[in-house]
């Protein structure tokens, strides 16, 4: 079973509102999450790492104005994309790290966004 | 920047054909280097990975080695099936295990396969 799970899957949003997306690890804590975003044919590109009780670290060319990232507990991450465009429209995805188990990381199912 | 190329797909094969999966990358240090398999509807999962050079990974038939001197780390497999059909990922991390940092990845191939 899903080991980080995304929510929603899908979601349609209306220009200029704003939306959040959970990123959960469901069975192990995750000091670190990490937000991907994916447009169509092109990589997945990093957008932020998640840090649990500070602040994100977000990569070069991404608003922390518009994508909001909250770490508030060990298992919770959520992105919200705020007054969305039709440009926001994209591939969502997150992965935690689990920290001792080979360190391997674990992505979530991916969330697709479309503003409307 | 740390880069990785993989070949664009869609990928078509039939049923028992054996499979080569392109991947070459560009980092600064000694990266760890990974496959992600992502099936219609799922999350990506990690097929193999392998974090110096000459390590093969494997794992459910499939194969990498990781070739310092060419830069790359080409997935095979000798024989696929129907149930492999899925969009595949090769990644690096200059991070050992990539905990503490993101990965990067290619654009991903699709992987199509016929009875």
């Amino acid at each position: 079973g899903a080991v980080v799970s995304q929510h929603p899957s899908w979601v349609i949003c209306k220009s200029g509102t704003s939306v959040k997306i959970e990123c959960r690890s469901l069975d192990f804590q995750a000091t670190t999450m990490f937000w991907y975003r994916q447009f169509p044919k092109q990589s997945l590109m990093l957008m932020a790492t998640s840090n649990e009780g500070s602040k994100a670290t977000y990569e070069q060319g991404v608003e922390k104005d518009k994508f909001l990232i909250n770490h508030a507990s060990l298992t919770l991450s959520t992105l919200t994309v705020t007054s969305a465009h039709p440009e926001d429209s994209s591939f969502y995805i997150c992965s935690a790290p689990r920290v001792g188990r080979g360190n391997t990381i674990y992505f979530g199912e991916g969330s697709w966004l479309t503003v409307v | 920047g740390d880069s990785v190329t993989q070949m664009e797909g869609p990928v078509t094969l039939s049923e028992e054909a054996f499979l080569t999966i392109n991947c070459t990358y560009t980092a600064t240090g000694y990266p760890s280097l990974f496959w992600y398999v992502q099936y219609p509807g799922e999350g990506l999962q990690l097929l193999l990975k392998a974090t110096k050079a000459d390590d093969k990974g494997s794992n459910k038939g499939f194969e990498a080695t990781y070739r310092k001197e060419t830069t790359s780390f080409h997935l095979e497999k000798g024989s696929v099936q129907v149930s492999d059909s899925a969009v595949y990922f090769c990644a690096l991390s200059e991070n050992s295990g990539g905990g503490a940092d993101g990965l990067t990845f290619g654009k991903g191939t699709h992987l199509i396969i016929q009875p």
